[in-house]
């Protein structure tokens, strides 16, 4: 079946640099997508989301990107702090407005 | 403005024991979906209820259940508990269907014994 994946499991970066989180797709009916934090013993939390009729939105230190070419969405975080620890989720909706898919998640580690 | 409230935040039983999770949604919001999550699958989709109505089920089990009240207020049900059913069980409410994203709860961690 169709399914959100993601290109790496765990990424680590530096406090103060940027962090760039990648999410691959393959549903081309979703028109609908979510970024998620999920921290330690919490739910995910909303960071941002983008329709398929945008290539780019931008929010507070956060910006995600999508290219539906090659069914692709990222998420950037400028200016990576230690708060920003947690693990990432990608969701789409598959042209349903009933329903998210997850991808598997990124545990992002922000160093000292 | 008070947040998706889901209890109990744990709970441990015994296989073969049925369980009933609780989620208040955010005020206003009509759509409550489910999820459940664990290790290995992920974040999983179980249903969605709007205006008492279930209007979309996951590929779960019949043992798994669920129903919304008048107030949207919603509740999920699992019977015949097994081992794999352990997981975090997240409540997530919009006005909407999946529209400007879902707010989550904290989840119900289930562990089955």
């Amino acid at each position: 079946g169709e399914s959100v994946g993601l290109h790496l499991p765990t990424l680590s970066v530096q406090e103060g640099d940027n962090s760039i989180i990648n999410c691959a797709y393959s549903n081309s009916a979703s028109d609908y997508f979510i970024w998620y934090k999920q921290e330690s013993g919490k739910g995910p939390q909303f960071i941002i989301d983008i329709r398929s009729n945008m290539d780019k939105r931008q929010g507070q230190r956060v910006t995600v990107l999508l290219n539906k070419t090659v069914k692709h969405l990222s998420l950037q975080i400028a200016a990576t702090q230690p708060g920003d620890s947690a693990v990432y989720f990608c969701a789409e909706n598959g042209g349903s407005a009933r329903q998210l898919t997850f991808g598997s998640g990124t545990q992002l580690t922000v160093l000292p | 403005k008070a947040g998706v409230t889901q209890t109990p935040r744990y709970l441990i039983k015994t296989r073969g024991q049925q369980v009933t999770l609780s989620c208040s949604p955010i005020s206003g919001h009509r759509s409550v979906s489910w999820y459940q999550q664990t290790p290995g699958q992920g974040l999983q989709f179980l249903f969605e209820y709007f205006s008492e109505t279930q209007r979309n089920k996951g590929n779960f089990p019949g043992r798994f259940s669920g129903r919304q009240f008048s107030n949207s207020r919603s509740e999920m049900n699992v019977s015949t508990l097994e081992l794999g059913d352990s997981a975090l069980y997240l409540c997530a409410s919009s006005l909407a269907p999946v529209e400007d994203g879902y707010t989550f709860g904290s989840g119900t961690r289930l562990t089955v014994v």
